[in-house]
């Protein structure tokens, strides 16, 4: 079975922290993917990385950033955290790259974040 | 804009009935659907997923498409209190420039089961 793993379950930050958010996955995926879920907006991808030290933006980068070091390791940067970016946050993971994000291979996610700035 | 459009429910079935889950989407070349679940407080859950050769059967689960008319349907047969959740629908949409694909979530669909 494939594993996503995020570092934290719940989170409480301050405004203007530096926030670190890390992801890690066991099955080699070379995708992987950074989203926020909040009431009434559903999933909103946030960046992607299809290949170790590779980014791309998703719909909603402002604010954050990503590291990409090892292709099992993804983790999500926010800033200078704001209160508006209090929301949960999911890491997913999927086999190969090819005529797009995932375009036709199941993403795998793990089990959350709940982050609140205070 | 490319979309993935879900009804929001709550639908609601009694215990031992067949709940049917549609999404619609706007883009014709799409290929890959998929569907999961997610529970109160938890992450989504990779149900099934079927391409656009042909419908799928797993267990109480059928997932089906309709090309023509743009939608993909979830079935559950035999419906659990277990099941009950919010279902969500991921379809590959093409982006503006047309030259890739993107995995698109509907906003999904609350299911409660009643014993």
């Amino acid at each position: 079975d494939v594993k996503v793993t995020q570092s934290s379950r719940y989170l409480v930050k301050r405004t203007g922290e530096k926030v670190f958010l890390e992801c890690v996955q066991d099955m080699d995926h070379e995708n992987m993917f950074w989203y926020r879920q909040d009431p009434g907006l559903g999933l909103r991808l946030i960046y992607f990385s299809y290949d170790v030290k590779m980014k791309e933006k998703g719909d909603i980068p402002e604010g954050y950033s990503v590291s990409r070091e090892k292709k099992e390791r993804f983790s999500l940067i926010l800033e200078s955290a704001s209160t508006n970016q209090t929301s949960m946050y999911l890491c997913a993971s999927s086999l190969y790259y090819s005529a797009g994000v995932g375009s036709n291979q199941p993403q795998h996610f793990g089990d959350g974040t709940r982050l609140s700035i205070l | 804009q490319k979309e993935v459009e879900q009804n929001s429910g709550p639908l609601s079935v009694p215990e031992g009935a067949i709940a049917s889950l549609n999404c619609t989407y706007s883009d014709r070349g799409s290929q890959s659907f998929f569907w999961y679940r997610q529970y109160s407080g938890k992450s989504p859950e990779l149900i099934m997923f079927i391409y656009s050769n042909g419908d799928k059967e797993d267990g109480r689960f059928t997932a089906q498409l309709n090309k023509a008319s743009q939608y993909v349907s979830l079935l559950i047969r035999d419906s659990q209190p277990s099941d009950s959740a919010t279902y969500l629908c991921a379809v590959t949409l093409r982006n503006s420039g047309g030259s890739n694909y993107k995995l698109t979530f509907g906003k999904g669909t609350l299911l409660t089961v009643n014993p």
